[in-house]
Formats: structure tokens, C-alpha cells, sequence
């Protein structure tokens, strides 16, 4: 059984287009995370939810929006894509006393 | 600010020699510190981590990493090194409220038969 898993896997867009990430986790954890790996591979936090309530945005534009219907799910959504939001868009999830982060496969964003 | 130093962009070793990939940590209060691996085009992989307690951690496919307060370091060694892990590593510091982890920029390990 996947424990966090992301669709899709790959997207490749327009800019100007909108898109959405979704996110899903199985292992009972409270807290989820949305990173950004430029292409560079450096790792960035972008958001971070707790029980379905924001506790970190890292300075993330307001076109993006995390949305978590619920603690097991959380989406990505993404407006007025732009070329520099090409990345590998990870997932994650944790308890949020025990800190290891458990990460999704990614999902490869392409803006063109 | 939290911050974690990865100083060697790329490694390469031979197979059957030994590793040690350095991570050094700037964190004001008592860390939280990880290794994960990165094979190319998957996720991340946790390798180990440190909360508290004994300075030397075990993890899996026989990493190990050693906590050096003094120095500020998270060090991951392996004593054999297989073909099999050829990857890209990450050092992380779990940083305080929210959870959230701050990564280094990695290190390529590249396997020489």
C-alpha cells in the first residue's frame, strides 16, 4: 500500500493555465507538507497543515493555494502558472511531535 | 535562521569502499536531523534520523550517522559502499514550530565498478 501518493505524476501546462496537485496519505498522521525541489534539487518548504489548519506558509505567492478537505488530503492548487513554477512538487506528512516526514513520489510540473 | 551545509556537491566512490557524506547544521535549540536518499526521478527515502539519546544512529541498507554537537554535524557513513547506492543525498534539520524540515542542497554519489 502506497503511503503518500500524489497525482498526477507528470503535468505539463500552459502559462496563464490553471492546475491542481492532489495529495493523499493512509498513514493516520496529522500533519501534511507541500516542498518544492527547483532544478537545481534544492528542497524548499512551502506549506505545512495541521489537523486541516495552515501552520506554515513559507512566503509561498497567493497563487498558490493548499486546500485540506480533510487530515488526509492535501491539495495543491496553482493559478496563473508561470514558467518559474516549473519543480518537482512533493508531498508529505508526519505526526507533528515525531518529525520524519514520510514524502510522496512528486509530481513534475512543467510550465511551457 | 535554520540552515544545513552539504559541502560536497559530488562524491565518487569505488565499490566496496567505505563513505562518509558530511552535514553540518546551524539550529539554535537541540536538533532534529535526518538523511534521506533520492534515487533518480523518485521521492525521498528516509535513511535515519536523530532526535535525542545515543550520538551514533543506525538506519537502513547499513547507513549510519553520527551526531557531533561540538561541531555541528550529522555525518553518514558506510563502511561498504554497493553500485545499488548511486543517488542523490539529503541532510535535513527538522526545525521547531510547524514541523517543517530545512534541507541542504544534497550530495551526488556516484558508484565506480
Amino acid at each position: 500500500d502506497t503511503a503518500v501518493s500524489q497525482t498526477p505524476k507528470y503535468l505539463v501546462t500552459q502559462m496563464g493555465n490553471d492546475k491542481s496537485i492532489k495529495c493523499e496519505q493512509n498513514l493516520g498522521h496529522d500533519t501534511m507538507y507541500w516542498y518544492k525541489q527547483d532544478s537545481k534539487k534544492f528542497l524548499k518548504i512551502m506549506f505545512s497543515y495541521n489537523n486541516k489548519e495552515l501552520i506554515i506558509n513559507e512566503t509561498v505567492p497567493n497563487r498558490f493555494s493548499p486546500k485540506s478537505p480533510d487530515k488526509a488530503h492535501l491539495n495543491l492548487h496553482i493559478n496563473s502558472l508561470e514558467l518559474g513554477d516549473s519543480a518537482v512538487y512533493f508531498c508529505a506528512s508526519s505526526q507533528l511531535l515525531g518529525n520524519e516526514q514520510f514524502f510522496g513520489p512528486g509530481t513534475r510540473l512543467t510550465v511551457l | 535562521a535554520q540552515s544545513v551545509t552539504q559541502p560536497d556537491i559530488h562524491i565518487t566512490v569505488s565499490e566496496g569502499a567505505s563513505l562518509e557524506l558530511r552535514c553540518n547544521y546551524s539550529y539554535g535549540a537541540t536538533p532534529y536531523l535526518f538523511w534521506y536518499v533520492q534515487s533518480p526521478g523518485q521521492g525521498l527515502q528516509l535513511l535515519l534520523k536523530y532526535f535525542s539519546g545515543d550520538t551514533l544512529v543506525q538506519g537502513i541498507k547499513g547507513f549510519e550517522a553520527e551526531f557531533k554537537r561540538s561541531q555541528s554535524s550529522f555525518n553518514l557513513r558506510k563502511p561498504s559502499v554497493h553500485w545499488s547506492d548511486a543517488a542523490e543525498y539529503f541532510c535535513a534539520v527538522g526545525a521547531g514550530y510547524g514541523n517543517k524540515l530545512v534541507f541542504g542542497a544534497g550530495t551526488i554519489l556516484r558508484v565506480k565498478s
